[in-house]
């Protein structure tokens, strides 16, 4: 079965340091990623995806993250934060092989910024 | 591109009564879900149309849930004699076929049961 752990549940970096969130899936087939963010009180925006090809892939607000199978992993990352990058982070992933359409996320890693 | 759009924002009710939520998707996008969010957790697939043929429910979709997307635009979600597990942000999002497209969220309709 599908899974995803995100293994840090809250972060706290200062502002303009850069920042890694880690995901790691279980699938057997080819998985398509996604990372999404989340305000409170909000719904899910899609920072990036990955589906195939290169394995760095850049998102919007200067996130970007690595595809790297060896390791079932699709770390986000970005080199400087801003205070308002404070938020939920959600990895997830798909499988393209699958006739479920349904995509499996993460229990998220909360982001705060230290000013 | 109006972005996916769920009403009521927020519902409070009492334990036992019925509440209906409505998800209007992206125009174009034919694939419409459903997801619940409990606190602290990530979203939680509950059931998914494509067009108006609703093609897969989840295990957590007990008998008292409903989901219908009658003309394949628009889609209610209704739960019936509410209890104090369904407290939760229920999730609409949309997007295109093939399935790899990503889904779009909207903010989500926050349901508090007293």
């Amino acid at each position: 079965a599908q899974s995803v752990t995100q293994p840090d549940i809250h972060i706290t970096v200062s502002e303009g340091a850069s920042l890694e969130l880690r995901c790691n899936y279980s699938y057997g087939a080819t998985p398509y990623l996604f990372w999404y963010v989340q305000s409170p009180g909000q719904g899910l925006q899609l920072l990036l995806k990955y589906f195939s090809g290169d394995t760095l892939v850049q998102g919007i607000k200067g996130f970007e993250a690595e595809f790297k199978r060896s390791q079932s992993s699709f770390n986000l990352r970005k080199p400087s934060v801003h205070w308002s990058d404070a938020a939920e982070y959600f990895c997830a992933v798909g499988a393209l092989e699958s006739s479920a359409s349904k995509i499996i996320f993460g229990s998220g890693t909360r982001l705060s910024i230290r000013p | 591109d109006t972005g996916v759009s769920q009403d009521p924002r927020h519902k409070i009710t009492k334990r036992g009564q019925n509440v209906t939520f409505r998800c209007d998707p992206i125009s174009e996008h034919n694939r419409l879900y459903w997801y619940r969010q409990t606190l602290g957790q990530g979203p939680e697939f509950l059931t998914y149309f494509q067009n108006e043929a609703q093609l897969e429910k989840s295990r957590l979709l007990s008998d008292r849930f409903s989901a219908e997307r009658p003309k394949g635009s628009f889609s209610t979600l209704e739960i019936q004699r509410t209890e104090q597990g369904d407290s939760a942000m229920y999730l609409c999002a949309s997007s295109r076929t093939p399935q790899n497209q990503p889904q779009h969220f909207g903010d989500g309709t926050r349901l508090s049961i007293l």
